[in-house]
């Protein structure tokens, strides 16, 4: 199974900030990879998959880069409503893993 | 609007079935561009993929290591739905459990699991 590494695990930011999460994996998946955002209670939420493109509808202060083994999802400027859990899935070979999440909280 | 309708039983006891259902709208689970997956997610194990059923001129399944053996995905034409069936729970299979859509391009490019069901938090307990 490919493992995916998400850093840090948590982040204390303020809003209008900006904002990186890596992510990394065992093996080229060759931008195979989606991000997802999760609130409490609620289902995760894409926002972006093939590492940069933009699912319809999603703010485009969220963006995707990377390449090979590492992926960054940057928010350009934390708004109020960013506050929440990001994760990580590559889907280049079954089965599909996710990282262990990012929690987004208010300085 | 795509829409995934979760139904089935919160607690299962242990050794027994879990069984979960996904209805879809505004989607076809024979389409030949997607494919319907269940999703797991517990504080232990994080999110977790159990699955998938997918149609390319017949039917293919593909299922995670850790519970092969004890897991079926079939879909259901007739009622446009897919289930879960997860035999021989144990109180490690309690978790939030969800079905996800993934789409993919003309290309056979996966878009990721863009449409998910609401959730079904099920318990194995006596």
């Amino acid at each position: 199974d490919i493992q995916m590494t998400q850093s840090p695990s948590s982040l204390s930011a303020s809003v209008g900030d900006r904002v990186t999460i890596t992510c990394r994996a065992s093996q080229a998946i060759r931008n195979s990879l989606a991000w997802y955002q999760q609130k409490p209670g609620k289902a995760p939420k894409l926002l972006l998959y093939a590492a940069s493109r933009l699912e319809s509808g999603v703010p485009s202060r969220f963006s995707g880069s990377g390449s090979g083994t590492d992926y960054t999802l940057t928010i350009s400027s934390l708004q109020p409503e960013d506050f929440a859990t990001y994760y990580c899935q590559q889907y280049y070979s079954t089965p599909w893993t996710f990282g262990q999440g990012t929690k987004v909280e208010i300085k | 609007q795509v829409q995934l309708q979760q139904s089935g039983p919160g607690l299962v006891k242990p050794s027994q079935t879990l069984s979960l259902t996904c209805a879809i709208s505004g989607d076809s689970v024979s389409s030949n561009s997607a494919a319907w997956n269940w999703i797991r997610q517990s504080p232990s194990r994080g999110l977790e993929w159990l699955g998938r059923t997918y149609y390319r001129s017949k039917w293919y399944n593909d299922y995670a290591v850790s519970v092969k053996g004890r897991i079926t995905i079939n879909p259901d034409t007739s009622k446009n739905q897919f289930s879960l069936q997860l035999k021989s729970v144990t109180p490690e299979d309690t978790a939030l459990y969800y079905c996800a859509r993934e789409e993919y391009d003309s290309s056979g490019y996966s878009s990721g699991l863009d449409y998910w069901g609401q959730g079904t938090l099920v318990t194995v307990s006596s």
